[in-house]
This record gives structure tokens, sequence and C-alpha cells, in this order.
């Protein structure tokens, strides 16, 4: 079954430095999304894609937050100065169209800023 | 109005027996209600989901529940067993948008 694949898989920065998450989506979806979860928390939409655009983002998705798909295959969340309270579990997600399918996440990326 | 209010926090269930996780929403909206089951360590992954024109859905074990008029919807675990322990989260996508809105999510633990 095909599925949204996520690098790394656990990551540890310094406060303040840039970090990508990296994400594959299901080669024939066509919106791409970023959520993510706190510990112990609900999970969180951060921003939708679709045509190599934003298509909706949230307020957590600040001037720190960016997003591209750089080659075609590739969805990239970039967090340009982590802060403490970016540790959390990001995870990718694609869907092949807007009405009648849901999404499919990846199992995620673990940010921990120190 | 964007929020989806979900009940019980946690929840535990002897083997065998049915497991109700709750949801309500505000926003009229919503056009597509689907469920997630999470592992811990992995990903949310869609176990069932539902539309407002239908009040039950059921595959297999798993049925979700639709009340239109009292904006609220259900997931029914019929014969939990251990392995259904994980956390349960509802959620509603708004038909104008791309976004989905999760609940804040149930623990389901299943005793053997």
């Amino acid at each position: 079954e095909p599925e949204v694949t996520q690098t790394p898989s656990h990551q540890v920065t310094q406060m303040g430095q840039e970090v990508i998450l990296r994400c594959v989506p299901i080669s024939n979806h066509l919106y791409f999304y970023w959520y993510r979860q706190i510990l112990g928390q609900k999970v969180e939409f951060l921003v939708s894609f679709y045509n190599n655009e934003i298509s909706e983002k949230s307020e957590i998705f600040d001037d720190q937050f960016s997003v591209e798909r750089p080659d075609g295959s590739n969805f990239t969340l970039k967090i340009r100065s982590t802060k403490l309270e970016d540790s959390a579990m990001y995870f990718c997600a694609s869907q092949t169209e807007r009405s009648g399918n849901t999404i499919y996440f990846g199992e995620g990326s673990w940010l921990t800023v120190v | 109005q964007q929020q989806v209010k979900q009940s019980p926090q946690s929840l535990i269930v002897q083997k065998g027996g049915i497991s109700i996780i709750n949801c309500a929403y505000e926003n009229t909206a919503f056009d597509y209600f689907p469920w997630y089951q999470q592992f811990p360590g992995k990903g949310p992954a869609l176990l069932i989901a539902i539309r407002p024109d239908v009040s039950e859905k059921k595959e297999g074990r798993f049925t979700i529940s639709f009340n239109k008029s009292a904006k609220q919807f259900s997931l029914h675990i019929m014969d939990s067993q251990p392995g259904d322990s994980a956390t349960y989260f509802c959620a509603a996508r708004n038909s104008g948008t791309y976004k989905y809105i999760f609940g804040t999510g149930t623990r389901l633990k299943v005793l053997a």
C-alpha cells in the first residue's frame, strides 16, 4: 500500500537553528499538508499546499515556517529559527483530491529543540 | 466555531465490550468527518469516515453514528480487543477549506 514517508524520524536541534523536515507524499496525490502534535495533545493543522502554493495556513504557521516542493516529489517544512515550543511531532499528509478522500499521514518527524 | 469537542479523554473497556467515543461540533459547514487511530510513535491512520448526509456507517467492528441536527457523531467499537488500545481522534473538514480540525483525542485501553 502506498504511504507517505518522512525523514528524519527524530531530530534534536539547538534553539535558534534551522530545521528542514522532509516528506515524500503518495505519488498521485495533489494536496499536501503539515500538521503537528505536541506530546500528548491533539493534532494541529499547520499548512496546506496545492499547485505549488500555500492554500491555507494556521496562526501557528508564522514567518518562521515555510514549505516548498522543490523537485515535484519531496515536500519540505522549514523552521528558520527554532524555539523550545517548536518541539513536537510533525506529520506530513497527502490527499488525492479535496472532495471524497481523506488525508493520509506519514509516521512523523519528532523534533526536539534544546 | 472551528472546534471539535471530543469525549471522554480516556476510556477503559473490557475485552469484548463496546467502546463509544463522542464528538460534537458547531460549524455547519463541516462536510466530512473521519476518525483516526493512532498508536504511540505512529502517525494517525484513517479508520472510518462519514458524510453528513448519512446517519450511520459500519465497517467491520467500527461504526460511526451521525446526528446532523444535534451536530454530534460517535465512534462505536464492537467486541473491543486489546489490539484496539490506541488513541482515537475524530476530525472534521470545513467544505470551504483544505484543513481538518481534530478533536482532543481519546485514549482507549482494552483490558484482556
